[in-house]
């Protein structure tokens, strides 16, 4: 079955620095995506970036980019020059085996402090 | 101009009760979703729904119902709330093979009393 490991309950990071969140996944599945969202404290679930398994590039979406390592199963989130507006939790999550509907990890929570 | 939007926004309730979430969405999205989030922030999948099937997470108490009206729309109606419904619950659309994953509304606050 699907699943995403989200090691990282917490992670603490100054404003400019670059900071990476963790995702490691397991499937059976030869071709899969991987999907990334952010949920600041107001509670909404925001996009932020996809990366199929057969992509030749790792994805960019400006500040924020996965580092894919399909041998290691992990598309960790790295996100430059961080902003306080980052302060949020930030969730890893791929299809379900059926396709039918993405899974979730329990989510890192990341702050950006001055 | 919301892509996805759910009403109420917050919702208490005694136990016991029967109560209803809306949702709808305008972005022409095939097939619409509830996720739970419990208190620990973790998201599970309740419900996916397209015009062709509906699919149920096998985990989630039969008081839970989907009901969709229409391709724009999925509700979630709940029978006899328990404290445990307590949550956040957020209504997502996607369309088939659009690598952008999902559009989700804002979510609702259910506190169960």
């Amino acid at each position: 079955a699907q699943k995403i490991t989200q090691t990282q309950p917490g992670m603490f990071v100054q404003e400019k620095e670059a900071v990476t969140l963790d995702c490691t996944y397991d499937t059976s599945d030869p071709s899969y995506g991987l999907f990334w969202y952010k949920q600041p404290s107001s509670g909404e679930m925001i996009f932020l970036i996809y990366q199929g398994s057969y992509d030749q590039q790792n994805a960019t979406e400006g500040r924020y980019s996965l580092n894919f390592q399909k041998a290691r199963k992990s598309a960790n989130l790295v996100i430059s020059a961080s902003q306080l507006g980052d302060s949020a939790m930030y969730f890893c999550a791929i299809f379900n085996q059926a396709g039918t509907a993405l899974i979730f990890g329990k989510g890192t929570t990341l702050s950006v402090s001055s | 101009d919301t892509a996805v939007s759910q009403t109420p926004k917050y919702l208490v309730t005694q136990m016991g009760n029967d109560k209803s979430i809306k949702c709808e969405q305008n972005l022409g999205h095939d097939t619409m979703y509830w996720y739970k989030q419990d208190s620990k922030k973790f998201l599970k999948i309740m419900f996916s729904y397209n015009n062709k099937e509906l699919i149920i997470n096998e985990t989630v108490p039969n008081r839970f119902s989907p009901k969709s009206p229409d391709k724009a729309h999925l509700n979630l109606h709940i029978n006899s709330l328990e404290l445990g419904d307590s949550a956040v619950y957020f209504c997502a659309s996607s369309h088939e093979g659009t690598p952008g994953g999902y559009t989700f509304g804002s979510g609702t606050r259910l506190t169960v009393v």
